[in-house]
């Protein structure tokens, strides 16, 4: 079955430490994003990226980091500089910019 | 700035109504719009998708249609179920300086047995 994959579906991060979110597609989409969710706002995009080795902050990327070294994986970096991390993040893809959005099942980050 | 905003914000009926949830947004220069749905703690589910030039589009007991000059879109359910029960979101693409959709809060909806 072709979709997207998001892991862990929990993760606790302590003050002071990064933390790393996985996204993989096997939909052979060229663009992947990530949105970022929390209660009573709706999603907000974190990054995009078009293309392998290309990537492009969204409306709130301070205290994130991504990389997209391969087609089918697009990776998130919450760092130690994001204040409020705690949220539902949400790994999408399309296969242009332009086209219909699929989504992941999504990873819950809770600061402990 | 693309603002969306979706009315009602929740919306409780009893099974096997019909049904229609409303989506807006500032900025009528967009690509396309976008329905889906969200089951709590869940990820996003695509129902239906509009391209700019298109004025609705059905699947199954869903119907969207959208009207760009006034920034306006609907979702119509019909025979509502009580597997129906989710939030609903629309978002629209703009294109511009961050490419990705912007999403309105949802409309949380509840079908009653």
């Amino acid at each position: 079955d072709g979709g997207i994959t998001q892991s862990p579906k929990y993760l606790f991060r302590k003050e002071g430490q990064n933390v790393t979110l996985s996204c993989e597609q096997n939909l052979n989409h060229d663009a992947m994003y990530w949105y970022r969710q929390d209660p009573g706002q709706g999603l907000r995009l974190i990054y995009y990226s078009q293309i392998v080795n290309d990537f492009q902050k969204g409306d709130i990327a301070e205290g994130y980091s991504v990389s997209r070294e391969k087609k089918e994986s697009f990776p998130l970096t919450v760092t130690s500089a994001q204040k409020n991390p705690t949220a539902f993040y949400l790994c999408a893809s399309t296969r242009e910019i332009n086209t219909e959005a699929f989504f992941g099942q999504g990873t819950r980050l809770t600061v402990v | 700035k693309q603002e969306v905003t979706q009315i009602p914000a929740a919306l409780s009926v009893p099974e096997g109504e019909n049904l229609v949830l409303n989506c807006s947004f500032t900025d009528s220069a967009i690509y396309n719009l976008q329905w889906f749905r969200q089951d709590p703690g869940k990820g996003l589910t695509s129902l239906l998708l509009i391209q700019s030039s298109q004025r609705e589009q059905t699947s199954g007991r869903l119907n969207a249609s959208l009207d760009k000059s006034s920034g306006r879109s609907t979702l119509y359910i019909a025979a509502s179920q009580p597997g129906d029960s989710a939030t609903y979101l629309c978002a629209v693409y703009s294109g511009g300086g961050a490419d990705g959709l912007t999403f309105g809060k949802g409309t949380h909806l509840i079908i009653q047995p």
